[in-house]
């Protein structure tokens, strides 16, 4: 299987602040990932797809970037609503995997 | 409105057996991929199982065995039989629909929480 593995665990951040969270897969995945966004009682949300690419009503200040093994989602300047917790998971191969998750909190 | 909704959670004894069931509206299920993903509480989230339109199906090793993906194309539902329950298969029980951009999980239902426990 695929290990998925996200730094860091947490990040503090203030409002306007640029966050990157990274994602590691154990072997090549090409650009089969896709970044999430989860807030707490709620469904996870799809940001970023095929490693860089933005889902349809996703605002800008979302970016995704890389390619084989090593991915970052990166927040440009950081809003209020964007405090949740963020999963990068791979879809190269069965059984599909998650990394562990980034919660991100305010500073 | 494109939406998924589960239903079928509660509370059952181990060894047990549970099925749940996706209602989808706004698109077909069988034109799309269709998968289980759960978050047992407080923790992360682990793909389960899916099924390609095609009816291949796939599982996660944890689950594989014990729980059947499968879906009713006249009632437009996608369904988990989940049998041999573990007290480790207690989680929140998500749909989702495996858009066609990248293989990701574009649509999410909002989850029916499974509770294994004597």
């Amino acid at each position: 299987d695929i290990q998925m593995t996200q730094s860091p665990s947490s990040v503090s951040a203030s409002v306007g602040d640029r966050v990157t969270i990274t994602c590691r897969a154990s072997q090549g995945i090409s650009s089969w990932l896709a970044w999430y966004q989860q807030k707490p009682g709620k469904a996870p949300k799809l940001l970023i797809y095929a490693a860089s690419s933005l889902q349809r009503g996703v605002p800008s200040r979302f970016s995704g970037s890389g390619s084989g093994t090593d991915f970052t989602l990166t927040i440009s300047s950081l809003q209020p609503e964007d405090f949740a917790t963020y999963y990068c998971q791979q879809a190269n191969s069965f059984p599909y995997t998650f990394g562990q998750g980034t919660k991100l909190d305010t500073k | 409105e494109v939406q998924l909704v589960e239903s079928g959670g509660g509370l059952i004894q181990p060894g047990g057996s549970l099925r749940l069931s996706c209602a989808a509206s706004g698109f077909t299920v069988s034109s799309d991929y269709m998968s289980w993903v759960r978050q047992a509480p407080g923790k992360g989230l682990e793909w389960v199982s899916l099924i390609y339109s095609g009816g291949n199906t796939y599982y996660a090793d944890s689950v594989k065995g014990r729980f059947t993906i499968s879906r009713d194309n006249s009632k437009n539902t996608v369904y988990l039989e989940m049998n041999t329950l573990r007290a480790e298969d207690t989680a929140v029980y998500y749909c989702s629909r495996r858009g066609n951009g990248g293989r990701a999980f574009d649509l999410w239902g909002q989850g029916t929480l499974v509770i294994v426990s004597s």
